[in-house]
């Protein structure tokens, strides 16, 4: 099954902060962050694959619960560039299917 | 430069006609995936392969087929038994070390059924 993001879609004003989770219904083995901008390929953010690991990318970070099968992604201080749909991608234990999740649409305005 | 490459960008299709999007990666990448994207929507799995020769369903394989001969390369043919093929397809390759790494994604191709 398709993980579940949520919020589907969020609007921000340059500076505001932002919090998108991923939610898995199976166990997780590893998740990554992706940002999409419109028509483009998705690029990669992080990777976290521990349990509670914590990972930071300029003033994006995430966190990564493994017994709660969830994922986190926080956006500080947002800026323009910031704009696009943001995707986890998972793998579940043991497998190498990786599928992503139903996507996040950030819009910052100015 | 290393990447993936997929092509063509854009294609259109008839009705009942077979297609074949190709996607070559020189990444010396083991792992493989072809994606769906509808407008709005999420990344759907149609296909994956972690090695040459040998690949497996995703969740939304009915109507597509694929085949592994090399190493670099992994097309995908969008059959005539796809009732709804219009959409954007995305080709990634990853090495495989049980997904430690990134996936790099191809630019895609959007499919039009006409």
């Amino acid at each position: 099954q398709q993980p579940v993001q949520s919020p589907q879609a969020v609007i921000l004003r340059e500076g505001e902060d932002a919090v998108i989770n991923c939610s898995s219904s199976k166990a997780l083995y590893s998740v990554h962050w992706y940002r999409q901008k419109h028509g483009e390929a998705p690029v990669f953010l992080m990777i976290l694959l521990k349990g509670g690991e914590q990972k930071g990318h300029e003033k994006i970070s995430a966190s990564f619960n493994e017994k709660k099968q969830q994922s986190s992604l926080y956006l500080t201080a947002s800026q323009l560039s910031y704009s696009g749909t943001y995707f986890c991608g998972i793998e579940h234990s043991g497998t190498y299917k990786y599928i992503f999740g139903t996507g996040t649409r950030l819009k910052v305005l100015a | 430069d290393g990447g993936i490459t997929q092509s063509p960008k854009y294609l259109f299709r008839k009705e009942g006609q077979n297609v074949t999007l190709s996607c070559e990666q020189n990444l010396n990448h083991d792992a493989m995936y072809w994606y769906r994207q509808d407008p709005g929507q999420g990344l759907r799995l149609i296909y994956y392969s972690q090695i040459v020769n040998d690949f497996q369903k995703g969740d939304i394989a009915e109507g597509y087929s694929v085949s592994r001969e090399k190493k670099e390369s992994f097309p995908l043919t969008v059959t005539s038994a796809q009732k709804n093929p219009t959409a954007f397809y995305l080709c990634a390759s990853s090495s495989g070390q049980g997904l430690n790494t990134e996936a790099f994604f191809g630019q895609g191709t959007r499919l039009t059924v006409v």
